[in-house]
């Protein structure tokens, strides 16, 4: 069985701009959540996708927005970049919207020029 | 929503002596509580679980405890080895329709051989 993948491991980008980021979630999981760890603090909840279609949202702007794919795969997006946004993204997999372990991928580290 | 707090933010010990963390949380329908292993640079790896029908749970030299009058549950490490050197983070998962995760901000291990 896959495990979680995420891609770009690593970017740069600059004040306003878009970024997006993707994620493929382990063999057999429906439900796909995001999470924001800025340096020095514990995962953030986003939001979580759950057969395609947003499951429940944290306390993020719409600039956060996000999509899931037939296949479970998942992407992040968020526009008008800010400072603040340098983090950590990790994509969590689970089965029927996570009652029980989230499966991390290594993450995607973005930082905001 | 649910808010988890963490204790103590770094704990130093010497390898053979055994590592407590305490972890409160705020919503008493919180049903889920992990523990979280994260390496520099690494994702988050699942420790330990506990769920809410149950007070204790051990694996080998690790276990958990939950006190769900007190809202309060915590990580016992015994016979500490300088590779338990680690950042760890509680989290509480409050099932409202959607699973979420809410994480402390995490305790810096370190175990000196």
């Amino acid at each position: 069985e896959t495990g979680v993948t995420q891609s770009p491991t690593h970017l740069i980008k600059t004040r306003g701009q878009q970024v997006t980021l993707r994620c493929s979630s382990q063999s057999g999981h429906n439900t796909v959540s995001w999470y924001q760890q800025a340096l020095g603090q514990g995962p953030q909840f986003i939001f979580q996708y759950y057969r395609e279609e947003e499951n429940g949202r944290g306390n993020f702007p719409p600039r956060f927005s996000g999509l899931q794919f037939p296949n479970y795969s998942s992407e992040l997006n968020v526009n008008a970049l800010e400072l603040d946004d340098s983090a950590l993204y990790l994509c969590a997999s689970s089965f029927d919207r996570g009652i029980g372990e989230l499966f991390f991928g290594e993450g995607s580290r973005l930082t905001v020029l | 929503g649910e808010n988890v707090e963490q204790h103590p933010s770094t704990l130093s010990v010497q390898e053979g002596d055994s590592a407590v963390i305490k972890c409160t949380y705020s919503d008493s329908a919180s049903n889920y509580f992990p523990w979280y292993k994260q390496e520099l640079g690494k994702r988050p790896q699942l420790i330990i679980d506990i769920r809410s029908n149950v007070g204790e749970k051990k694996d080998q030299r690790i276990a958990v405890t939950l006190n769900k009058t007190a809202k309060h549950f915590s990580l016992h490490i015994t016979e500490t080895q300088p590779e338990d050197s680690a950042v760890y983070f509680c989290a509480a998962l409050l099932n409202s329709g959607y699973s979420t995760l809410t994480f402390g901000k995490g305790t810096m291990l370190l175990v000196s051989p």
